[in-house]
């Protein structure tokens, strides 16, 4: 299996609403990465997960609370989100830091999320 | 601010003709890598090409690696109505040999069009 699964690939939620967007893979990658694309722009990293705890948080608003219960899965909750959170989710996986390598990433699909 | 940045912004050919994108950062790099990502979906790894490393080739694709001007090109040869897509370049920050970072520095991106 070489990839990742992303779930919904739409979500249409208002301001009160809570949601979570939902990624997994069975690659035995031990790095999972949420990033935001709004249109026409490139990926911006939000959150990394490596060996299961929260390595990188690029300052991203509470209202974003991520998640990892184990290797294989990762959550993005969603809570009290403005109409400006509206963008492409994406998730991605990497094998995690190897002394010899380099880090290439294997992206889901991605969630459209918007917020009404 | 954004490491990589990449020009053309869009790019307009026909079948059957070449298409070079370029990259250009600011910062030293262990690697730099090249994505593409179709209308709305997840992005796919192309390319990598490490800081030693001058040009490196798969099928169609041709990649530079310039460190004195810190420039990258991306050829695609032949192109196909399929090649149809958005290119990022990112680049990772860390040193050759420490393993790769997770914080890999999308750029801007070049919306290409082949047309039929």
């Amino acid at each position: 299996d070489t990839e990742v699964t992303q779930t919904p690939k739409h979500l249409v939620m208002g301001m009160t609403n809570k949601k979570s967007l939902k990624c997994e893979q069975h690659m035995g990658h031990r790095a999972m990465y949420w990033y935001k694309q709004k249109a026409k722009k490139p990926p911006e990293l939000m959150f990394v997960y490596s060996y299961e705890k929260l390595s990188i948080n690029e300052s991203v608003p509470s209202r974003f609370s991520p998640e990892c219960p184990n290797s294989s899965l990762l959550n993005l909750h969603l809570h009290a989100l403005q109409p400006e959170d509206s963008a492409l989710y994406l998730c991605a996986s990497s094998p995690g830091r190897l002394p010899s390598g380099a880090n290439v990433l294997t992206f889901g699909a991605g969630s459209r999320l918007t917020v009404l | 601010s954004q490491q990589g940045e990449e020009d053309p912004q869009a790019l307009s050919i026909q079948e059957g003709e070449n298409a070079t994108m370029n990259c250009s950062y600011k910062t030293s790099i262990n690697n730099l890598q090249w994505y593409r990502q179709n209308s709305g979906r997840g992005l796919v790894h192309l390319i990598l090409i490490r800081s030693n490393e001058r040009e490196k080739h798969s099928g169609r694709l041709r990649v530079t690696l310039d460190t004195s001007k810190k420039s990258s090109s991306l050829l695609i040869t032949a192109s196909r109505a399929a090649d149809t897509a958005s290119y990022f370049c990112a680049t990772d920050p860390s040193r050759l040999f420490q393993g790769g970072s997770e914080k890999l520095v999308f750029g801007k991106g070049t919306k290409l069009t082949v047309n039929p």
